[in-house]
């Protein structure tokens, strides 16, 4: 199989705190993990694409400080929100990429609910 | 560039009948396809996925989807759906070196008794 877990699957946090969300790939290697981010019926934004042991690649309109990510082994990447605001409540996914030649498909975590009051 | 459109955001369907969820990409390279499936407040399942050959896939829960290149659809089809298979639908495309799956805007299937 290929099971992406994550966590926690929900907080509830304060304005202006930070969160972190974990990512991890169970049963295999993940060279590239991606987060995105889902608002209510709505479909999946591609925050940022996450290679173990570089920099984050971010999409365009996502800061950088405000979401922190580190893909420090090939089975764990993290995503920071910093300073949390209302407004970055949201449904947050992260999926992971096996790196084989190929093969195009990520799998995906079963996602992490961030309310900030 | 590439993108997907998911014309219809909701599809009702009564219990038993069959289904289509429209798909169409635009693409300036070659493509690999995909449907995933979300039930409320859970990450994405992979249905089926088109990446060459046959151009009729076969996926999970009796799904099939075609690839058709002419007319850059790739819609999904079950012949008689479930109550179960109320969930939304999510058609993605990718074919650049970075992976990166382009998602539409999703169709929420609602089967009715």
């Amino acid at each position: 199989g290929a099971v992406v877990s994550q966590h926690p699957s929900r907080v509830i946090c304060k304005s202006g705190t930070s969160v972190k969300i974990e990512c991890r790939s169970l049963d295999f290697q993940a060279t590239t993990m991606f987060w995105y981010r889902q608002f209510p019926k709505q479909s999946l934004m591609l925050m940022a694409t996450s290679n173990e042991g570089s920099k984050a690649t971010y999409e365009q309109g996502v800061e950088k400080d405000k979401f922190l990510i580190n893909h420090a082994s090939l089975t764990l990447s993290t995503l920071t929100v910093t300073s949390a605001h209302p407004e970055d409540s949201s449904f947050y996914i992260c999926s992971a990429h096996k790196g084989d030649r190929g093969r195009y498909e990520q799998y995906f975590g079963p996602g992490t609910r961030l309310t900030v009051t | 560039a590439q993108s997907v459109t998911q014309l219809d955001s909701q599809v009702p369907v009564f219990e038993e009948a069959p289904v289509e969820l429209r798909c169409n990409y635009s693409s300036s390279v070659s493509v690999y396809l995909f449907w995933y499936v979300q039930y409320p407040n859970q990450g994405l399942q992979l249905l089926l996925k088109y990446l060459s050959g046959s151009t009729l896939v076969k996926g999970i829960n009796g799904f099939e989807a075609e690839f058709n290149k002419s007319q850059t659809s790739f819609h999904l089809r079950k012949p008689s759906v479930h109550i179960s298979d109320t969930a939304e639908y999510f058609c993605a495309v990718t074919g650049g070196a970075t992976n990166k799956l382009i998602f539409g805007t999703g169709t929420l299937l609602a089967v009715q008794p």
